[in-house]
């Protein structure tokens, strides 16, 4: 397996512009999360999906931040408008789940999307 | 969401030993772990340890997890350089903000 496939890599924007991120998690995995990674506030949960259903979407910013999974191997997180304090670096991470939690595995993540808005 | 907090920075001289902290809120999880992000890349597991353990060793690693206090810390044996990094600690779905580890050659 390839890991968990974060694109793009580095994308700049400008202010008020749409930026969608992308992510393709690990086959087999049900379980799909974004975080957020600044220097500020360190690494937060933004959003989690369970078998394609988004479970807890406490993390989320603001309303110019969506999220979606329609399928179990793609998952985009859109902002829109963007603003210069979006900028971070943007993780996807999946995983297995059941009902005891994830596992001595863990989560694997991927190399993350580094936003900039300027 | 649940609190997971560590300290933000440590440094230590290279041959001493690291010793990473961390508290958590969620007695739910069922497995606790560190993960290493190394400059310009994701988080990857390091090592993780059972809820009902108290500890776990692992070559130059050892997790202590005390569930009564909900502790946890990571020990590094004879750092390197190459340890130099940010750790995290996880439960069940909340990372810690991370340690950034500096070794001193």
């Amino acid at each position: 397996d390839a890991g968990v496939i974060q694109s793009p890599r580095h994308e700049v924007t400008e202010m008020g512009q749409e930026v969608t991120l992308r992510c393709k998690p690990i086959s087999g995995h049900n379980s799909l999360f974004w975080y957020r990674q600044t220097m500020m506030r360190g690494l937060e949960l933004l959003i989690y999906f369970n078998n394609n259903v988004p479970i807890d979407d406490s993390g989320m910013p603001e309303d110019r931040f969506s999220a979606k999974m329609p399928n179990a191997s793609f998952s985009t997180l859109k902002i829109q408008p963007s603003e210069p304090r979006d900028s971070a670096v943007y993780f996807c991470a999946s995983s297995f789940r059941t009902g005891q939690g994830t596992g001595k595995n863990g989560y694997t993540f991927g190399s993350g999307t580094r936003l900039t808005v300027v | 969401g649940e609190d997971v907090e560590q300290s933000l920075f440590l440094s230590v001289r290279e041959g001493d030993s690291s010793v990473i902290n961390c508290t958590y809120t969620d007695s739910s999880s069922t497995y606790l772990y560190w993960y290493k992000q190394e400059p310009g890349a994701g988080l990857q597991l390091l090592t993780y340890i059972f809820s009902n353990m108290d500890m776990k060793q692992d070559q130059r690693l050892t997790v202590l997890l005390n569930k009564k206090d909900k502790h946890l810390s990571l020990r590094i044996a004879d750092t390197q350089t190459g340890d130099s990094a940010i750790y995290f600690c996880a439960d069940r779905l909340f990372f810690g903000t991370g340690t950034r580890l500096t070794v001193i050659p």
